[in-house]
């Protein structure tokens, strides 16, 4: 079993559109969590970090569940331009930088 | 952020050949970290390049295939040695601070 397992793609939605990303990890000391973005031919750039409490930021809404190990990615009003592979990050240590990226999450979104 | 300088951001080299890949950042930061990105695939970590002392590779990565230098707390290289196809992949720094921040990548392509 892979430490970090995302949703398989790819995700075809229209314009307007809410999809929603799921993200597993099997590691129950991780210690933080983040989601990237990376466009087709670029690097990956952060979305938003995942906090216990949750976290919003716009469109995009971040949720963790330690109990269950995962972690979600909402995207409401979905736009051409969030069309992209989302890949889901878990941080074991966050002091030395041990970190596990998923194989990510295509999302395109048609007009 | 930080702000990271990569380069070269592709090359075409023959198999057998060394091509040494430059990270430079816009602030000083304690560990830089060199990934690997195959094509359709998710990040894998080659190795954490610390200032001051030797790099700390990743099972499957070895220092003699994968030398690092880290001079000084704002640079750091990464050498793919003694190339094949196999080692035709994205190659990219990062650094960590309040989430990763990734240069824009070398793109290497081994005939």
């Amino acid at each position: 079993r892979k430490e970090v397992e995302q949703d398989p793609g790819p995700f075809n939605v229209p314009e307007g559109a809410t999809v929603a990303f799921n993200c597993t990890y099997s590691n129950s000391a991780s210690q933080s969590f983040f989601w990237y973005r990376q466009d087709c031919r670029k690097e990956p750039k952060l979305l938003m970090s995942v906090y216990s409490s949750g976290n919003e930021d716009g469109r995009f809404t971040a949720q963790l569940n330690r109990a269950s190990q995962y972690i979600s990615l909402l995207i409401r009003d979905s736009k051409l331009s969030d069309s992209a592979t989302y890949l889901c990050v878990v941080n074991i240590n966050t002091n030395a930088g041990k970190s596990t990226f998923g194989d990510g999450t295509t999302l395109t979104v048609k007009p | 952020s930080a702000v990271i300088s990569q380069k070269p951001s592709r090359d075409i080299c023959q198999r057998g050949t060394s091509l040494t890949i430059q990270c430079q950042v816009d602030s000083q930061v304690t560990m830089m970290f060199w990934y690997r990105q195959q094509p359709g695939q998710s990040l894998t970590l080659i190795a954490t390049a610390n200032q001051g002392s030797e790099a700390t590779y990743e099972s499957g990565f070895v220092i003699d295939k994968f030398p690092i230098s880290r001079p000084n707390l704002t640079f750091s290289t990464l050498t793919v040695s003694n190339m094949s196809p196999e080692d035709s992949s994205i190659y990219l720094c990062s650094v960590l601070t309040k989430g990763y921040t990734f240069g824009s990548g070398t793109r290497l392509t081994v005939v």
